[in-house]
């Protein structure tokens, strides 16, 4: 089975800054990887698909680069509106998700 | 406008059964893949199962946790998924969420989870 290792656990920024966040696959999965945005108490957001796709309506702050087994979501410039926990997730196979990345304005 | 709508949910024994319904509208149902994907309290998301449309056989596939004991089924006449929970156990007990999944398809398969519902609690306990 594919495993996906999603780091780091958690980070605090600062409004403005660079923020990337990692998620490596056991094995290829080609292109097939996904992130989402969860808010507290809200259903998970789409931003990226197939590794750097930007969803629409999603921000152009948000970027995923990647392929094969190691893949990163990058946030340009960080807003307040950020803060939340982010998730990768492959689809090459049955899928499944990262543990998650809880996101923290300093 | 995309809408799922979550019913069903609520309070049952472990070994008891729960069905749950997600009233889909807004885009072509029966050309959708629609999955379920839960969220226990605190933790992160799990795939449960999915069913893809006619276009695919309308097959089903299920996470391990739960195979051979939930049953995902659709009626495309009234644009509606199904998850029937059987044999529950408490850690089964979480947020259960239907989405679409169909950001994009291509080569044989849809990819990417693009609208979810708002969400409906399972809570398994005696």
């Amino acid at each position: 089975d594919i495993q996906m290792t999603q780091s780091p656990s958690s980070l605090s920024a600062s409004v403005g800054d660079r923020v990337t966040i990692t998620c490596r696959a056991s094995q290829s999965i080609s292109d097939y990887l996904n992130w989402y945005q969860q808010k507290p108490g809200k259903a998970p957001k789409l931003l990226i698909y197939a590794a750097s796709s930007l969803q629409s309506g999603v921000p152009s702050r948000f970027s995923g680069s990647g392929s094969g087994t190691d893949f990163t979501l990058t946030i340009s410039s960080l807003q307040p509106e950020d803060c939340a926990t982010y998730y990768c997730q492959q689809s090459y196979s049955t899928p499944l998700f990262g543990q998650g990345t809880n996101l923290e304005i300093k | 406008e995309v809408q799922l709508v979550e019913s069903g949910g609520g309070l049952v024994k472990p070994g008891g059964s729960l069905r749950l319904s997600c009233a889909a509208s807004g885009f072509s149902f029966s050309y959708g893949w629609m999955s379920w994907v839960r969220q226990a309290p605190g933790k992160g998301l799990e795939w449960v199962g999915r069913a893809k449309s006619r276009t695919y056989g309308g097959a089903t596939d299920y996470g391990a946790p739960v195979k051979g004991r939930f049953t995902i089924s659709r009626d495309d006449s009234k644009n509606t998924v199904y998850l029937q929970m059987n044999s529950l156990k408490t850690e089964d007990m979480a947020v259960y969420y239907c989405t679409t999944e169909g950001a994009y398809c291509g080569g044989g398969s849809c990819h990417g989870f693009d609208f979810w519902g708002q969400g409906i609690l399972v809570t398994v306990s005696s």
